[in-house]
């Protein structure tokens, strides 16, 4: 049984980093057939796709947020990672991670429950 | 960018209801278009993918249809457990999810 679990803090600061951390059981990340993902929804708005990292470390963003973001795994530890650069209140939201299957038509079959990050002096 | 568009944005259904949710692409996206169920505090559940696939595990109640642009998402007869908020996501191109539909207990 495959779980993912969000972790990290539940407030920033403004202008601060935003640093999160997927713990994924029941696969490896380094597994073929399969890619790491973040996303995000701020209270009342649509989920926002954040960007990917695949099992060989290489990596996409959402370009609304590139300039800002890094993803990327540690493989010893089984986990991947967000991090976001000079947050504001907007990025306030309910963050998660999933799993994507790496076959068309590339859907999110394994999600954790989501953590709640606030950015607030 | 693809928007999606779902509909309605909440409804009010009964134990044994059928419902149907609507989801509208804004370009062609063929099938690649994904449902998910998500109960507030749990793991968002994938439902169905490339359209009328059902994930391994979801119970048969549920079915999707459509292609290009239309899709439907039904739940023959509604369950207790099934009183969520439902998300279509195109996977076309990179991935946008719709707005969701809550359904709720008439």
């Amino acid at each position: 049984q495959v779980q993912l679990q969000e972790s990290g803090p539940g407030l920033v600061r403004p202008s601060q980093t935003l640093s999160l951390t997927c713990t994924v059981s029941g696969a490896s990340i380094s597994a073929r057939g399969y890619y790491w993902t973040w996303i995000r929804q701020p209270a009342g708005k649509e989920l926002e796709w954040i960007g990917r990292v695949y099992s060989s470390g290489g990596t996409n963003y959402n370009p609304s947020l590139k300039s800002r973001l890094t993803i990327s795994l540690d493989t010893s530890k089984n986990q991947f990672s967000l991090k976001l650069t000079s947050v504001t209140a907007a990025d306030t939201a309910f963050y998660y991670c999933a799993r994507v299957r790496e076959r068309a038509p590339f859907p999110f079959d394994e999600w954790g429950q989501g953590t709640l990050v606030t950015v607030s002096s | 960018d693809i928007p999606m568009t779902q509909s309605p944005s909440s409804l009010s259904a009964s134990v044994g209801d059928r419902v149907t949710i609507t989801c509208r692409a804004s370009q062609y996206i063929s099938n690649y278009l994904n449902w998910y169920q998500h109960i507030p505090g749990k793991a968002p559940k994938l439902l169905i993918y490339a359209a009328s696939s059902l994930q391994s595990g979801v119970p048969s109640r549920f079915s999707g249809s459509g292609s290009g642009t239309d899709f439907t998402l039904t739940i023959s007869s509604l369950q207790p457990e099934d009183f969520a908020t439902y998300y279509c996501q195109q996977s076309y191109n990179t991935w946008t999810f719709g707005q969701g539909t809550t359904v709720d207990i008439k």
